[in-house]
């Protein structure tokens, strides 16, 4: 079975602050994609960031940073110096082939000012 | 605009009525999905074209659902006596064709949000 935790229904931060947004995942596939995506309240999801199972090292983008751990079947995203714009719910993903995603249920993110 | 585009973004319509959506997908994208989004939860996968072979639905698609992709590049998807439970986000991605075994990122659109009363 194919399944995407995500713990934490909402995060507050102030502003500036780093934050990290939880997922864990199950599947008994060896091969196997894991995303991120950004739902902002306008409701468009927006990709963030697409890694395979076989490739765990860690990845920075701008503020933006992804740890993928097999051992734990965590793949973890950190925002550092938050900003108002990052307040949006994020999504974590599981792709176990080349089809569809399954989906966690999603992190509230508020970023106060 | 080149993304991935949804008609109507709002439809309400009275249970038992029959509801139809669109959706253009990104022009060289052969992959086709349709996702279901109900409040405070994750999107929910109901089927995918690759072109125009609809090649694997959901248990969530009840036999009041179909969708086509008849000429493999925009896609509908008709909800026939709509019930309130219907009531959510339906949202339409696409993506290219993985090489070999791969998952190639989605891109979505804006979804259609559809209320049953």
């Amino acid at each position: 079975a194919q399944k995407v935790t995500q713990a934490q229904t909402e995060i507050s931060v102030v502003e500036k602050e780093d934050v990290t947004l939880d997922c864990v995942y199950e599947t008994r596939d060896t091969t196997y994609y894991l995303f991120w995506y950004k739902q902002p309240p306008s409701g468009e999801l927006v990709f963030l960031i697409r890694r395979n199972s076989f490739d765990e090292q860690n990845e920075i983008s701008g503020r933006y940073s992804w740890n993928f751990q097999k051992s734990t079947s965590s793949f973890n995203f950190t925002i550092t110096a938050s900003q108002v714009v990052d307040s949006a719910v994020y999504f974590c993903a599981l792709g176990p082939g080349a089809n569809n995603l399954f989906f966690g249920t999603g992190t509230r993110l508020t970023v106060i000012p | 605009d080149t993304g991935v585009s949804q008609n109507p973004r709002h439809k309400i319509t009275k249970r038992g009525q029959n509801v139809t959506f669109r959706c253009d997908p990104i022009s060289e994208h052969n992959r086709l999905y349709w996702y279901r989004q109900t409040l405070g939860q994750g999107p929910e996968f109901l089927t995918y074209f690759q072109n125009e072979a609809q090649l694997e639905k959901s248990r969530l698609l009840s036999d009041r659902f179909s969708a086509e992709r008849p000429k493999g590049s925009f896609s509908t998807l008709e909800i026939q006596r709509t019930e309130q439970g219907d009531s959510a986000m339906y949202l339409c991605a696409s993506s290219l064709l993985p090489q070999g075994f791969g998952n190639n990122e989605q891109f979505f659109g804006p979804g259609t949000r559809l209320t049953v009363l």
